[in-house]
């Protein structure tokens, strides 16, 4: 069974630091691994996704994420942090073994202080 | 470019009335299609998934209903809503693929509140 895990409730930085937003995953076949971002009262806005290839994904914005396979892991980076990125941001998994079912992780807020 | 229109943003509704929320993608065809539940800003419950007109799959037992009378038309429906039917909805469409390599883009939702 898929699965999604981000252990960070929130994730305080200061503007101008490098974020980390982190996930961790479980599928049964190969990952395809999404990256999402939600303002207030909005939708969500896709930023980025691992299908396969190069482990380091440039995404919207200026983000990126790692995957790293034998973490289990797709943590979502951007080296320089803008209080604007302050949003709640999901992770999420499917796989290659069929169906339609993409499981989204419980999402982190991130929050950019000045 | 593609886009997707949910209406309406907000609805009061009393304890028991019907629901009917609306969802539509334009400039795109034969899409995924997708109904979520999200409650209190947190993670997503997916509640009806549609790969075709007519064709609806229900992840989650309870008294909401989803149509998709037309290809790029989704809707979710109750005869009968309950206090626990509170939440923001949200629909998403995605590219029609053989596998679920496609990212979802979602609409601005609709915040439901039941009194």
């Amino acid at each position: 069974a898929q699965s999604v895990a981000q252990p960070e409730d929130q994730v305080n930085v200061a503007e101008g630091n490098p974020l980390t937003v982190k996930c961790t995953y479980s599928v049964s076949g190969n990952p395809y691994l999404f990256w999402y971002v939600q303002y207030p009262n909005r939708g969500l806005q896709f930023l980025l996704k691992y299908i396969t290839g190069d482990n380091l994904v440039k995404g919207s914005y200026g983000f990126e994420a790692e995957f790293n396979k034998s973490q289990t892991s797709f943590h979502l980076k951007k080296p320089s942090a803008l209080v604007s990125d302050s949003a709640l941001y999901f992770c999420a998994v499917s796989d290659d073994t069929g169906g339609f079912k993409t499981i989204f992780g419980a999402g982190t807020r991130l929050f950019v202080k000045a | 470019s593609q886009t997707i229109h949910q209406w309406p943003a907000t609805l009061v509704q009393p304890v028991g009335s019907p629901l009917s929320l609306e969802c539509t993608v334009e400039g795109t065809s034969n899409p995924n299609l997708y109904w979520y539940r999200q409650a209190a800003g947190r993670g997503l419950q997916l509640l009806f998934y549609s790969v075709g007109i007519g064709q609806i799959s229900s992840e989650v037992p309870q008294n909401l209903s989803a149509s998709r009378p037309q290809d790029r038309q989704f809707i979710l429906s109750s005869k009968k809503l309950l206090l626990s039917d509170s939440g923001f909805y949200l629909c998403a469409w995605s590219v029609r693929s053989a596998s679920l390599n496609q990212p979802q883009h979602f609409g601005d939702g609709t915040r439901l509140s039941i009194l």
